[in-house]
């Protein structure tokens, strides 16, 4: 499987951006970029993925090195809400089961 | 997007005891999976359970101590046979949405074995 790197854990302040980063040097070219987060006592929930280009949605940014071994989920203004555990995880195809790391777990000061 | 419900949302059972948890989708879907959360801990997935074929194990979980039903495209159990103390875990299904290339979670049911 492929792997990803994730700091263990990040603070931030509310109402500023944040940068959270993941290394994927082994990633494939067919290799997708997903983020995932997981509210206390909740399920995780989907947030963003990639493959080659940034994206953006209403939750967040992915802005994927052009090398694609590395890649930063933002998010543009952290609320209290957002502090959760985020996982970034490579995903082949569609078919591909989801295989979690241990994430990077953001705390947001207010 | 789909919404996934379990039952129980927690229980707190005996050792050597079964329990057996339900999952229920507002959608058909054909990929539903099981993980494990243990505390503190991140997902650890047990099985891909696909209807119509036999549930596929990852490594270190086995059929006998986690049986596992999908008898339609909304509906999967998942039984956790013969409880130990160290199976007190949070366990989650998911599904799998192809076309938006999402997977959506249910809210977990909350074990205690003692």
């Amino acid at each position: 499987d492929a792997k990803t790197t994730q700091p263990n854990s990040m603070e931030s302040n509310e109402e500023e951006p944040v940068h959270l980063p993941c290394n994927h040097s082994t990633i494939s070219g067919t290799d997708y970029i997903h983020w995932y987060r997981q509210l206390p006592s909740q399920g995780p929930e989907y947030v963003i993925h990639g493959l080659t280009s940034n994206v953006n949605n209403r939750m967040a940014s992915l802005a994927i090195a052009e090398d694609r071994k590395s890649s930063t989920l933002i998010l543009h203004r952290a609320t209290l809400r957002d502090a959760a555990v985020y996982y970034c995880i490579l995903r082949v195809n569609r078919d591909d089961k989801i295989i979690f790391g241990k994430g990077t777990r953001l705390h947001i000061l207010p | 997007s789909a919404v996934i419900s379990q039952k129980p949302s927690r229980d707190i059972c005996q050792r050597g005891t079964s329990l057996t948890i339900q999952c229920q989708v507002d959608s058909q879907v054909t990929m539903m999976f099981w993980y494990r959360q243990q505390p503190g801990q991140s997902l650890t997935l047990i099985a891909t359970a696909n209807q119509g074929s036999e549930a596929t194990y990852e490594s270190g979980f086995v059929i006998d101590k986690f049986p596992i039903s999908r008898p339609n495209l909304t509906f999967s159990t998942l039984t956790v046979s013969n409880m130990s103390p160290e199976d007190s875990s949070i366990y989650l299904c998911s599904v799998e949405d192809p076309v938006a290339y999402e997977q959506y979670f249910g809210p977990g049911t909350r074990l205690t074995v003692t």
